[in-house]
């Protein structure tokens, strides 16, 4: 059984850079893997994804800000959003791509908070 | 970017009632569909992927349908277990897209 755990700070002050960590176990890290985020009360957000070649996809809205990277002798992906604002608090979960972009594996999440 | 438009944004049922809701693409020739059941401070759970294929371990009740920009999931007989909110996903076309959920909430 999959099993995914996100962690990394709950709070990061505005202009600062985002960073989490998806710790995967009880399976390979060989797929892709994907960060989604869902703010407050509202819907959900693809972020990217990253395989574990190291190649990746980013969402263009958050292009220009984010990295997604693996590190695959640690079973580890990661997740970079540099000059962060309020509109970057959420909670932000990794996930398993199971067929091409669904996904059948996801972390509990991580509420990340951006206030100074 | 595809948007997906679930319909309807709330739904009111009774345990036993058969529902349905329904996600419109913004673009035709949307194939890959799949739609999740999100409880309250968890996770999303994927039910349906490819529009129709149940996933492993998802009770029967359940089904998708649809192709082009019309897809639907269907919940045979409302269970006290399927209260919840339910999101669609297109991964036809990048970004990959959400619809923005419908609530499905006891009558």
């Amino acid at each position: 059984q999959v099993q995914l755990q996100e962690s990394g700070p709950g709070l990061v002050k505005p202009s600062e850079t985002l960073s989490l960590t998806c710790t995967v176990s009880g399976g390979s890290i060989g797929s892709y893997w994907s960060w989604i985020r869902q703010p407050p009360g509202r819907g959900l957000e693809w972020i990217g994804y990253v395989y574990n070649s190291g190649s990746t996809y980013y969402n263009p809205s958050l292009k220009s800000r984010v990295t997604i990277s693996v590190d695959t002798s640690k079973n580890q992906l990661s997740l970079m959003l540099t000059s962060v604002t309020a509109a970057d608090t959420a909670t932000y979960y990794c996930a398993k791509d199971k067929n091409g972009g669904a996904f059948d594996y996801w972390g509990q999440g991580a509420l990340v908070t951006v206030s100074s | 970017d595809i948007q997906m438009t679930q319909s309807p944004s709330t739904l009111s049922a009774n345990v036993g009632d058969r529902v349905t809701i329904t996600c419109r693409a913004s673009q035709s020739f949307v194939d890959w569909v799949a739609w999740y059941q999100q409880k309250p401070g968890k996770a999303p759970k994927l039910l349906i992927y490819k529009a129709s294929t149940l996933e492993s371990g998802v009770p029967s009740r359940f089904s998708g349908s649809g192709s082009g920009t019309e897809f639907s999931l269907t919940i045979s007989s409302l269970q006290p277990d399927d209260f919840a909110m339910y999101y669609c996903q297109q991964y036809t076309g990048y970004p990959w897209t959400f619809g923005q959920g419908t609530k499905v909430e006891i009558k």
